[in-house]
């Protein structure tokens, strides 16, 4: 299945994080969502050999790779405090695929 | 993309069908159904998905009305794991970008 790490992560305000996002096996596509607390999870981008193939309403300081072997990651600069969320990795077999498979998330915390 | 209206939250009896509704007059042609369903803790799990005629795999069925303008995830026998936010999503059918735009969903509650 998908994996994601890692679970947990505290940092604080102005700081920079990675997240990775191990993709289900023959997958080629991975989007990236962010849920807040009591909401549904927001589209962030999707990637599609290695390239960027849509994005929401996000700036420029989050931004990703996709990696030969399909992982991903997610790059946010200069943390806020509205970053903290759940962020949710999802693959699916191609770009146009009907079904994604998400992964349990990453919880980050920024203070 | 569509907006969908979902009641915020249900309650279903172990056992019993869990019929969640879902409105979305705005649909256009082109514009798929899909259902997703969160547990707690956990990623969002694809349930089903349809364009206009009804659907049935083995976790629920879909029903979309003629007009299209809304549908219902028919669970058929609810069970206490399938407690979880039920979210419906309309989504064009583009060849490109699979971009999922999630409600706030509706929250099921399975009890015994």
């Amino acid at each position: 299945g998908v994996t994601q790490s890692p679970t947990h992560l505290i940092k604080t305000r102005g700081q920079q994080v990675t997240l990775r996002c191990s993709s289900q096996s023959g997958h080629n596509t991975v989007s990236w969502y962010q849920q807040a607390l009591g909401q549904g999870p927001q589209f962030i981008f999707q990637y599609y050999r290695k390239e960027e193939n849509g994005r929401g309403n996000f700036p420029p300081r989050f931004s990703g790779l996709q990696f030969p072997n399909d992982s991903s990651e997610l790059n946010v600069n200069a943390l806020e405090l509205d970053d903290s969320a759940l962020y949710l990795c999802a693959s699916s077999k191609d770009r146009a695929s009907n079904e994604q498979f998400f992964g349990p998330g990453t919880r980050l915390t920024v203070l | 993309d569509a907006k969908t209206t979902q009641p915020p939250s249900m309650d279903c009896a172990e056992g019993r069908a869990a019929n969640l509704p879902c409105n979305h007059s705005t649909i256009s042609g082109n514009e798929y159904v899909y259902w997703y369903r969160q547990i707690h803790s956990q990623g969002p799990q694809y349930i089903i998905h349809g364009l206009k005629n009804n659907e049935t795999n083995e976790m629920a069925s879909l029903i979309i009305t003629e007009d299209r303008k809304s549908s219902t995830l028919i669970l058929p026998h609810a069970t206490l794991r399938d407690t979880a936010v039920y979210y419906c999503i309309v989504r064009p059918d583009t060849g490109t970008a699979s971009k999922l735009t999630f409600g706030t969903g509706t929250r099921l509650q399975v009890t015994l």
